[in-house]
């Protein structure tokens, strides 16, 4: 059974780091686009950062040059380290599968809860 | 970056037909795919593609496109269809980034 399941959130105060953890099961996580989708509460959904099968990222300008998303091919597992955490991170944070042709996010995890707030 | 409009809210009867809609620059370029998100879960992939419906979702779902206006259609609206939907494709102005509508609230009446 394919499933991802996020770990790591928490409360952090503003100017924090905070890393996430997507454990991924039934499926190989360097042969797949990985993404990380947001949702701040009682907000619509947001897209956060991609990692290519190759290992090519990108990021949505929001977090740019404070996030990173990376991989250990060898735990199947996706990270997204988070530095320099603002009140606006503040979220529900998504790992989702992602269809590389159509962009589609087609296996999502359950979510964990950031909070930055001092 | 480009953006993507959807209807705040719609409604529709039981059994009913209901189209919810996406319009953006970027769907003139790309196919939108459409999410079902229900309170305090994830949100589950409902079409994809042209109309591609992942395994396990009802084909009373649908999706169609013209111009830059994407339509995810539910036909023979049920009672759990209600729940938020929300659409997104690539960035026309940066294909390596993504853009989500801002979401539609349906109510089944």
């Amino acid at each position: 059974e394919v499933q991802l399941v996020e770990s790591g959130g928490g409360l952090v105060q503003p100017g924090g780091s905070l890393r996430l953890s997507c454990a991924t099961s039934g499926f190989i996580v360097s042969s797949k686009y990985m993404s990380w989708v947001r949702q701040a509460p009682g907000k619509g959904l947001e897209w956060v950062s991609v990692i290519y099968s190759g290992g090519t990222t990108y990021y949505a300008d929001s977090v740019k040059g404070r996030f990173t998303i990376s991989r250990d091919n060898s735990k199947n597992t996706l990270y997204l380290q988070m530095n320099s955490l603002r009140g606006e991170d503040t979220a529900v944070y998504y790992c989702a599968r992602t269809n590389e042709l159509w962009f589609a996010f087609d296996i999502w995890g359950q979510g964990t809860m950031v909070t930055v707030s001092s | 970056s480009s953006e993507l409009t959807q209807d705040p809210a719609v409604s529709v009867a039981l059994g009913q037909t209901v189209r919810i809609t996406c319009q953006g620059d970027s769907l003139r370029s790309y196919y939108a795919s459409w999410y079902q998100q229900k309170p305090r879960q994830a949100p589950v992939l409902v079409i994809y593609g042209k109309n591609n419906r992942p395994s396990g979702i009802p084909d009373r779902f649908s999706g169609s496109s013209s111009g830059n206006t994407a339509s995810l259609t539910i036909t023979g609206a049920q009672a759990e269809d209600e729940a938020d939907y929300y659409c997104n494709s690539r960035d026309s102005s940066d294909n390596h980034q993504v853009v989500f509508g801002g979401g539609t609230k349906l109510t089944v009446l």
